[in-house]
């Protein structure tokens, strides 16, 4: 297993297109975190599922962000209708939540640019 | 709501010197982590601490933690260039929430 991989590692795309973006964990983990930095700033939190059950969903994200993990392993996210707000790097994590808790480990991230 | 906040933001600091970088956190968590974060690079996990007390070495870092003051801190020991980077403290409290980071950088 070679850590949490995101698809792809840069995307540039025109304001009101929608984008989605991949994120494979490492394959025991049963936690996976949605993230969105931007310059300058900590991670911010966007989402969080646990299997393919997701159980928490920041309130600063619009409705025009969705994430899904349909099957408990590999997980979505989806942008609809881009703004130049919505540029930033977007990050994927993984842990375990169980006995013998493990720490989250982060993908490479998704580069966003809105043009 | 869980809040975590870092201090300094900023650190500009000779190399040679000892540091310390400190992280509160607002309630209690299950788990606080330590990341480091190079420009354009994802985060990279230093340390995990699990509870009151615990104390981890890594090279010129070491992270303790009290959970009974909330508090965590990096202590950079003899500093060197290569560890120019922000760092980040973030607490696992089901979901994992960061501070803002601090930026230090290493004169050399």
């Amino acid at each position: 297993d070679t850590g949490v991989s995101q698809d792809p590692r840069h995307k540039i795309t025109k304001r009101g297109q929608n984008v989605t973006f991949r994120c494979d964990p490492i394959s025991e983990h049963n936690r996976l975190y949605w993230y969105r930095q931007t310059l300058g700033q900590g991670p911010e939190f966007l989402t969080y599922f646990q299997n393919e059950a997701q159980l928490e969903k920041s309130r600063l994200l619009s409705d025009r962000f969705s994430a899904e993990r349909p099957k408990g392993s590999f997980s979505t996210l989806e942008i609809q209708r881009t703004e130049q707000g919505d540029s930033a790097m977007y990050l994927c994590a993984s842990s375990f939540w169980g006995a013998g808790n493990t720490e989250a480990f982060f993908g490479q991230g998704t580069r966003l640019t809105v043009v | 709501e869980l809040k975590v906040e870092q201090n300094p933001l900023f650190l500009s600091m000779q190399e040679g010197k000892n540091y310390t970088i400190y992280c509160n956190y607002s309630t209690t968590s299950d788990r606080l982590y330590w990341y480091r974060q190079d420009p354009g690079k994802s985060l990279e996990s230093l340390f995990v601490l699990l509870s009151n007390g615990a104390v981890k070495q890594e090279g010129r870092l070491m992270a303790s933690l009290d959970t009974k003051a909330r508090l965590s801190t990096l202590h950079i020991t003899a500093a060197v260039h290569d560890l120019s980077a922000t760092y980040f403290c973030a607490v696992d409290k089901t979901k994992i929430i960061f501070g803002k980071g601090t930026r230090l950088h290493i004169l050399p």
